[in-house]
């Protein structure tokens, strides 16, 4: 069963803290995603990986970077945390190819006041 | 644009009754188009696909070309039926695209 594990359920932060959001999968998946859901919006893709030391932006980079030094580690970083970034985040993983299923984390909610 | 539209944002029902949520999709190639839910206090999971052509908790969905459409269906909808449903496109570029979301709500 695959597992997808984020650091958090809950974080709260001030504006202008930098903001560590890690997540972990257990199942040797090539492919890490990371999104943000927000009511009324869906999902919306933040930074994905397909490789360790790789990176490609999704549709809302803008505030954010991401870390992969290892396989199963995918890192989100906000440099200087705003209240706009107050969301639900969801890491992801999956195996390879574009149409393989994606694997979810259980989410980390960030509250930036 | 290429985009994934989910008109309702919420559609509730009576238990039994039949569900039907509408997914339409904006892709000049060749689609490749998927259900995901999230139960109360679960994780986001994949429902099904359209390239399996399967039945999952009864619900499926068919891919309409002419319609540019890929709703989501099941004849009767059952209480733990409840969730936030997204549909969800490939892109070209090897990326998910989801739509807004439709919270279904079965009432018993």
């Amino acid at each position: 069963d695959v597992k997808v594990t984020q650091s958090s359920r809950y974080l709260v932060k001030r504006t202008g803290e930098k903001v560590f959001l890690e997540c972990v999968q257990d199942m040797d998946h090539e492919n890490m995603f990371w999104y943000r859901q927000d009511p009324g919006l869906g999902l919306r893709l933040i930074y994905f990986s397909y490789d360790v030391k790789m990176k490609e932006k999704g549709d809302i980079p803008e505030g954010y970077s991401v870390s992969r030094e290892k396989k199963e580690r995918f890192s989100l970083i906000l440099e200087s945390a705003s209240t706009n970034q107050t969301s639900m985040y969801l890491c992801a993983s999956s195996l390879g190819a574009p149409r393989d299923t994606q694997y979810f984390g259980p989410g980390t909610r960030l509250t930036v006041l | 644009a290429q985009r994934v539209t989910q008109p309702e944002k919420l559609l509730s029902v009576f238990k039994g009754a039949p569900v039907e949520l509408k997914c339409n999709y904006s892709y000049s190639g060749s689609p490749e188009l998927f259900w995901y839910v999230q139960y109360s206090r679960q994780r986001l999971q994949l429902l099904l696909r359209h390239i399996s052509r399967e039945s999952i908790k009864g619900f499926t969905a068919d891919l309409n070309k002419g319609e540019t459409s890929f709703h989501l269906k099941k004849p009767f909808a059952q209480e733990e039926d409840s969730a936030m449903y997204y549909c969800a496109l490939i892109l070209g570029d090897d990326k998910l695209i989801f739509g807004t979301g439709t919270r279904l709500q079965v009432f018993p």
